[in-house]
């Protein structure tokens, strides 16, 4: 059985850092890549970033290019997404999805990250 | 980055009402589309990749087709548990982008 459990969420103050956890199960997660996306209250979905299986490869939405680092540890099971520089439009729901054949087809549960002072 | 327009944003339909969903990608994507759906408070749930093919577990009245520009999604006999949101998201490029959802509401 697959699992994914996001963790770090919470409530930070703007121009403040997170930094979120995936823990991962049931799955070889070394030959997986792996996703972030995030939700707004209420709005849609939101691709964030992708990491290859090996870390060799990143991609990054436009809104968080430059904030945002996405990165894995493949002897602990975790993919993480450091977030800098927060501001409220990073308020949502962030889940992290594997990546099969590039396809998100299983989704941790999210983990709400909410940017106010 | 490529746009993914959803028509309609909204839609009334009851128990056993055939539906259609269409997702436009404002550049072609070849077969590189996925269909989700999300209910309230849950992660979304993969129904349909490559444009066509049934993820594992998903009940055959889903459907999904297309290629190029225009996909549609297609549930044959609404059950009561299908009343949720549907996104369309493709992987032909980077940025990956999702639809902005149709919400399928009950008549």
């Amino acid at each position: 059985q697959v699992y994914l459990v996001e963790s770090g969420g919470g409530v930070v103050q703007p121009g403040r850092s997170l930094r979120l956890s995936c823990a991962a199960s049931g799955f070889n997660f070394r030959t997986y890549g792996m996703y972030w996306v995030r939700q707004a209250p209420g709005k849609g979905l939101e691709w964030v970033a992708v990491i290859w299986f090996d870390g060799s490869k990143k991609y990054y939405a436009d809104s968080v290019k430059g904030r945002f680092t996405i990165s894995r540890d493949n002897s602990k099971n975790t993919l993480y997404l450091q977030m800098n520089s927060l501001g409220a439009e990073d308020t949502a729901v962030y889940y992290c999805a594997r990546g099969w054949s590039g396809y998100h087809d299983y989704w941790g549960q999210g983990t709400l990250v909410t940017v106010s002072s | 980055d490529i746009q993914l327009t959803q028509s309609p944003s909204f839609l009334s339909a009851s128990v056993g009402d055939r539906v259609t969903i269409t997702c436009r990608a404002s550049q072609g994507i070849s077969s590189y589309l996925a269909w989700f759906q999300q209910k309230a408070g849950k992660a979304p749930k993969l129904l349909i990749y490559a444009a066509s093919t049934l993820q594992s577990g998903v009940p055959s009245r889903f459907s999904g087709s297309g290629s190029g520009t225009e996909f549609t999604l297609t549930i044959s006999s609404l059950q009561p548990e299908d009343f949720a949101t549907y996104y369309c998201q493709q992987l032909n490029s980077y940025p990956i982008t999702f639809g902005q959802g149709t919400r399928l509401e009950i008549k």
